[in-house]
């Protein structure tokens, strides 16, 4: 069955630090896998996504995901972190097509910045 | 217009009450999902519409009704909820449902509290 593991409940960093969130992925098939982030009390708001090509994924507010399918691993990256990215991130991993089709969510990671 | 707009934001019902939430979307998508969210957990699937018509029920309680009027509204249906039921309670859309390749997009969620 597919899951879908971020092995960091709570990350913190410093203002302008860069930042690294892990997610690790199980999965049959080629993943479609996809980082989200929510702030308080709000909807989840599509940062990146991959289903094929380049594994090296850019997204919106500066962040990046590597697709690793020797480690299956989908890790979310920025070079240099803001105090408006304090949020909670939550990875994804999507199955291709169908009607059962469904997102299955990591546990998510919740990320602090210092000033 | 690129949003799933969720109405209301902020729901206190009691036990004995009738409700219910809406969303609504104008982007074309024909799959619509309700999810259900607690603090600090990730989003739980309830409900799948694909044109319109229920393709997936995560054994959900029947005191949860969905409804699909029309391509663009989703409707859930409250009644005799209990105050576990207390979250935060998401609508997304995609294209369709084998859209693992185009990801979701979320509204912002109603918080429900049963008290």
């Amino acid at each position: 069955a597919q899951s879908v593991t971020q092995p960091d409940i709570h990350i913190t960093v410093s203002e302008g630090a860069s930042l690294e969130l892990r997610c690790n992925y199980s999965y049959g098939a080629t993943p479609y896998l996809f980082w989200y982030v929510q702030s308080p009390g709000q909807g989840l708001q599509l940062l990146l996504k991959y289903f094929s090509g380049d594994t090296l994924v850019q997204g919106i507010k500066g962040f990046e995901a590597e697709f690793k399918r020797s480690q299956s691993s989908f890790n979310l990256r920025k070079p240099s972190v803001h105090w408006s990215d304090a949020a909670e991130y939550f990875c994804a991993v999507g199955p291709y097509g169908g009607a059962t089709n469904k997102l299955i969510f990591g546990t998510g990671t919740l990320l602090a910045v210092q000033p | 217009d690129t949003e799933v707009t969720q109405t209301p934001k902020h729901l206190v019902m009691g036990m004995t009450n009738k409700k219910s939430l809406k969303c609504e979307q104008h982007m074309g998508h024909r799959a619509m999902y309700w999810y259900k969210q607690k603090a600090k957990k990730p989003p739980e699937l309830m409900f799948v519409y694909s044109y319109e018509k229920l393709s997936i029920n995560e054994s959900v309680p029947s005191r949860f009704s969905p409804e699909c009027p029309n391509s663009s509204l989703l409707n859930l249906h409250l009644h005799a909820l209990q105050p576990e039921d207390s979250a935060l309670y998401l609508c997304a859309s995609s294209r369709t449902t084998g859209s693992g390749s185009y990801g979701y997009t979320f509204g912002s969620g109603t918080r429900l509290t049963v008290v």
